[in-house]
């Protein structure tokens, strides 16, 4: 199985401030998808941010943006001027292409994130 | 709307009782997978599917049974529940062709006393 690590196991940030959350992942493949899954109290999985390993640079979706790093094998989501609504569990994923269809998400242990009025 | 579906969403159950878990979606999607979610464990995967009569091992099967009679549906089912499968069980789906969009179902919090 593929491993992917979150170190925070918790955050707080200040809203409007700007928050970092980190992720490493181990795989000996060159061909896969990162991303950053948002679960917030309603429990549902909400898909923040995708990044294709083949892609250098980097994505984006708003307010969100990842740093991938592929030689280090690190995937960190930054959220800027937080709101309120950031409140949630963060989850890291790693899923690997594969020609039999067999598409595994990995995820990380989760980064629960904070945002203070 | 495009959506995958879990019933029940919470369930309270005695060990050793057999219970289902169904899923379901709309999008014709070949791919399907249940996964559970525990306090600082995140999600791990348990069965998927890549089609019809095709069903395969996740990280944490033990204690699980699934099938994929039809497409559209990939239940799950705990036919002697022991208190340690106490977790919140989420569904997915993708395409073959897109596999990078996975869609989640609503999750179903299962407690076993």
């Amino acid at each position: 199985a593929q491993t992917v690590t979150q170190s925070q196991p918790e955050m707080s940030v200040q809203e409007a401030e700007t928050v970092t959350l980190s992720c490493t992942y181990d795989t000996s493949e060159n061909n896969y998808y990162l991303f950053w899954y948002k679960q917030p109290p309603s429990r549902q999985m909400i898909l923040v941010i995708r990044q294709e390993a083949y892609k250098q640079q980097n994505a984006t979706e708003n307010r969100f943006s990842v740093n991938f790093q592929k030689a280090a094998k690190s995937f960190s989501l930054k959220i800027s001027d937080s709101q309120l609504g950031d409140t949630a569990m963060y989850f890291c994923a790693f899923m690997k292409l594969l020609q039999t269809g067999a598409n595994n998400l990995f995820f990380g242990t989760g980064t629960r994130l904070t945002v203070i009025p | 709307e495009a959506q995958v579906t879990q019933n029940p969403r919470y369930l309270i159950t005695v060990t050793g009782k057999k219970l289902t878990v169904t899923c379901s979606q709309n999008m014709n999607h070949e791919y399907m997978s249940w996964y559970r979610q525990d306090p600082g464990l995140g999600l791990r995967q348990i069965y998927y599917s890549m089609n019809v009569e095709v069903t395969d091992k996740g990280d944490v099967p033990e204690g699980y049974k699934v099938s994929r009679k039809e497409k559209r549906n990939f239940p799950l089912i705990l036919e002697s529940p022991s208190p340690n499968q106490t977790s919140l069980y989420f569904c997915a789906s993708s395409s073959d062709r897109r596999p990078y969009e996975q869609y989640f179902g609503p999750g179903t919090r299962l407690t076993v006393t």
